[in-house]
């Protein structure tokens, strides 16, 4: 099946300083990336949508400043969070969809705290 | 707007048993795609199962089937024979052609050994 890789898998930043998650789709190409944010036993809400080539849809009350997204490549998008603060602290999870299938993958997610 | 509802936060089931874990979703689309994921405590996200809207025979992944029923908008997960690896939370989700996918809140189960 389809692969996507989150770098960092875990990260751990001071607050104040920004951090970079990169998500890649290995063996498949895909236009549209979505990040996520996870709460402890929560679901996942989802924070924007990342578009290849062009600015991301950023969902109502997520903070386009605060969390930059870009997706350069057609296999590779990017979450900057950017002055964090230790209500950042979150599990992030990226998914991308496959152009033929619009199939959702997940990336295995990164856990980000801010001290 | 789609929202899909997750009614039980909890469930427990013995192993070998077999349980039901409910989701009602709510659209007016009339294609549309219906999802179980898995996500074990690595918090991998992992497809368990997938139906299409359009199909009225309920999907069957092995010991995973779906009672997917459109007119009442309700596509609940049996799992039989369960077993300690089943123990996840699990998330009805649902997804309109081409678009993104809306998840439930989740129903967590735990396997009595």
């Amino acid at each position: 099946g389809a692969v996507v890789s989150q770098h960092p898998s875990r990260v751990i930043c001071k607050s104040g300083t920004s951090v970079k998650i990169e998500c890649r789709s290995l063996d498949f190409q895909a236009t549209t990336m979505f990040w996520y944010r996870q709460f402890p036993k929560q679901s996942l809400m989802l924070m924007a949508t990342s578009n290849e080539g062009s600015k991301a849809t950023y969902e109502q009350g997520v903070e386009k400043d605060k969390f930059l997204i870009n997706h350069a490549s057609l296999t590779l998008s990017t979450l900057t969070v950017t002055s964090a603060h230790p209500e950042d602290s979150s599990f992030y999870i990226c998914s991308a969809r496959a152009e033929t299938s619009y199939e959702q993958y997940f990336g295995p997610g990164t856990r980000l705290t801010v001290t | 707007a789609q929202t899909v509802t997750q009614s039980q936060p909890e469930m427990s089931v013995q192993e070998a048993e077999t349980v039901t874990l409910s989701c009602t979703y709510d659209t007016s689309e009339s294609d549309y795609y219906l999802f179980w994921y898995k996500q074990p405590p690595s918090r991998q996200m992992i497809l368990v199962i997938r139906q299409e809207a359009y199909k009225q025979q309920n999907a069957t992944e092995n010991r995973f089937s779906v009672n997917f029923q459109k007119a009442a908008k309700s596509f609940s997960l049996k799992i039989s024979d369960s077993q300690l690896g089943d123990a996840a939370m699990y998330f009805c989700a649902y997804r309109p052609s081409a678009r993104q996918l809306t998840f439930g809140s989740g129903t967590q189960l735990t396997v009595l050994p």
